[in-house]
């Protein structure tokens, strides 16, 4: 079964710093890993999505790596703004028909102005 | 695009009754819609997945037969909660998917159900 691991559980940076957010995966065989936003209480914001095939996807501030082979992926976000505070999920599909996605924990993220 | 909406936001239900929550892809045609469960300071945990016309399939350990999903058509999925109690109170999220590559679910924005 499909396991997706984050670190750090939480991150406090000062506004303006870069930072990279890891996820992890036990099984490589994924057909696409997503990262969201989650603002609390709140539902889930797509920020990206890579599929088994890509290397990285960017939008805006983020970039999103992934590497299959070492099962991991990470979210770079340069530039950090207050704006950015939230709860980064990762999740990965893979590929089953009747599958939905397998989400990390979080990463809280604190970007103190 | 790729709009998806639930309602209500909000609930609070006294024990033993039912609540019903709709999931509705407004602009685009969903051939799988999921459903999700989110504890405090707990990830999301997929409950089960309803395609257009079918049942539904449920994750190990989620009760069918408490867990009611209902999907009626291309754009509208219900769950149905039935006989709840204290314990189900939870963050309950829809997500729906197009046919086809690259499969990306786009979410709603959640349903907080207190059971009280």
């Amino acid at each position: 079964k499909q396991e997706v691991t984050q670190i750090p559980a939480a991150l406090s940076v000062p506004e303006g710093e870069n930072l990279v957010l890891n996820c992890s995966f036990t099984d490589s065989a994924i057909y696409n890993l997503q990262w969201f936003r989650q603002d609390p209480g709140k539902g889930l914001t797509s920020l990206l999505l890579i599929q088994s095939s890509q290397r990285e996807q960017t939008s805006g501030r983020l970039n999103a790596s992934l590497d299959k082979s070492s099962g991991r992926s990470t979210l770079y976000i340069a530039a950090s703004q207050p704006g950015d505070s939230a709860t980064y999920l990762c999740a990965d599909y893979s590929g089953g028909g009747a599958d939905g996605l397998t989400f990390g924990k979080g990463t809280h993220l604190i970007i103190q102005p | 695009g790729a709009v998806v909406s639930q309602h209500p936001s909000r609930v609070i239900c006294k024990s033993g009754t039912s609540v019903k929550i709709e999931c509705r892809s407004l602009d685009f045609q969903a051939t799988t819609m999921f459903w999700y469960r989110q504890f405090p300071k707990q990830s999301l945990m997929l409950m089960a997945t309803s395609n257009e016309g079918s049942k539904a399939t449920y994750e190990q350990g989620v009760e069918k037969d408490k867990f009611l999903i209902n999907h009626a058509s291309l754009t509208l999925s219900t769950l149905t909660v039935t006989s709840a109690h204290p314990e189900d109170s939870s963050f309950y999220i829809c997500s729906a998917r197009r046919g086809g590559a690259p499969y990306e679910q786009y979410f709603g924005p959640g349903t907080r159900l207190t059971v009280t």
